[in-house]
C-alpha cells in the first residue's frame, strides 16, 4: 500500500495557466507538508498543515495556495504559473514531530 | 538564517569501505535529526533518525550526534554500489510538527 501518494506524477503546462497537485496519506498522520526541490536538488519547505492550522512560509509567492479538505489530504493549487515554478514538488506527512515520509513527487515543467 | 550544511561531494569510496557523511547545523536549539537517501529521480527515503547525543546503529548504518558541536554524521559500513545516491541531512529546529530544514545533500558514489 502506498503511504503518501501524489497526482499527477508529471505535469507539463504553459506559462500563465493554473494547476493543482493532489496529495493523500493513509498513515493516519496529523501533519502534512509541501516541499519544492529545484534544479540544484535543494529541498525546501513551502507549507505545513497541522490539524487545520496552516503554517505559511513567507518566501512562497501567494500564487501558491494549499488546501486541506481533511487530515488525509493536502492539495497545492498554483495560479499564473511562471517558468521559475518548474521543479519537483514533494508532499510529506508526519505524526508527533517524528519521522516525515515523502510522496513520489510531481515533476512540474512550465513552458 | 537557520541552515544545515553538507559537503556536496561527490564522495567516492570503494565497495566494502566505510562511507562517512557529515552535516552541521546552525540552530543550537534543534531537536531532532534525520538522514534521507535520495536516488536520482526518486523521492527522499528516511534511513535514520536520531534525537539524543551519541551513536545510533541500524544495520550497516550508524548515525552520530554531537549537539555541543552542532554536528551529525552518518557512517555506512561495507558500502555497496546500491548505496550510491544523494544523502540529505535534515534538522527539525523546533519542537512539534514543524518542517524539516534540509542540507543540499552529499552525493555518494560507491565504486565496485
Amino acid at each position: 500500500d502506498t503511504a503518501v501518494s501524489q497526482t499527477p506524477k508529471y505535469l507539463v503546462t504553459q506559462m500563465g495557466n493554473d494547476k493543482s497537485i493532489k496529495c493523500e496519506q493513509n498513515l493516519g498522520h496529523d501533519t502534512m507538508y509541501w516541499y519544492k526541490q529545484d534544479s540544484k536538488k535543494f529541498l525546501k519547505i513551502m507549507f505545513s498543515y497541522n490539524n487545520k492550522e496552516l503554517i505559511i512560509n513567507e518566501t512562497v509567492p501567494n500564487r501558491f495556495s494549499p488546501k486541506s479538505p481533511d487530515k488525509a489530504h493536502l492539495n497545492l493549487h498554483i495560479n499564473s504559473l511562471e517558468l521559475g515554478d518548474s521543479a519537483v514538488y514533494f508532499c510529506a506527512s508526519s505524526q508527533d514531530a517524528r519521522d516525515q515520509y515523502f510522496g513520489p513527487g510531481t515533476r512540474l515543467t512550465v513552458l | 538564517q537557520k541552515e544545515v550544511e553538507q559537503n556536496s561531494g561527490p564522495l567516492s569510496v570503494p565497495e566494502g569501505a566505510i562511507a562517512s557523511l557529515n552535516c552541521t547545523y546552525s540552530d543550537r536549539g534543534s531537536q531532532s535529526f534525520f538522514w534521507y537517501r535520495q536516488y536520482s529521480g526518486k523521492s527522499p527515503e528516511l534511513i535514520m533518525s536520531i534525537y539524543s547525543n551519541g551513536d545510533k546503529e541500524d544495520g550497516r548504518f550508524t548515525a552520530q550526534l554531537n549537539k555541543a558541536s552542532q554536528y551529525v554524521s552518518l557512517l555506512i559500513r561495507d558500502s555497496q554500489p546500491s548505496d550510491s545516491a544523494t544523502y540529505l541531512c535534515a534538522v527539525n529546529m523546533k519542537a512539534g510538527n514543524t518542517p524539516l530544514v534540509f542540507g543540499k545533500g552529499t552525493r555518494l558514489s560507491v565504486i565496485a
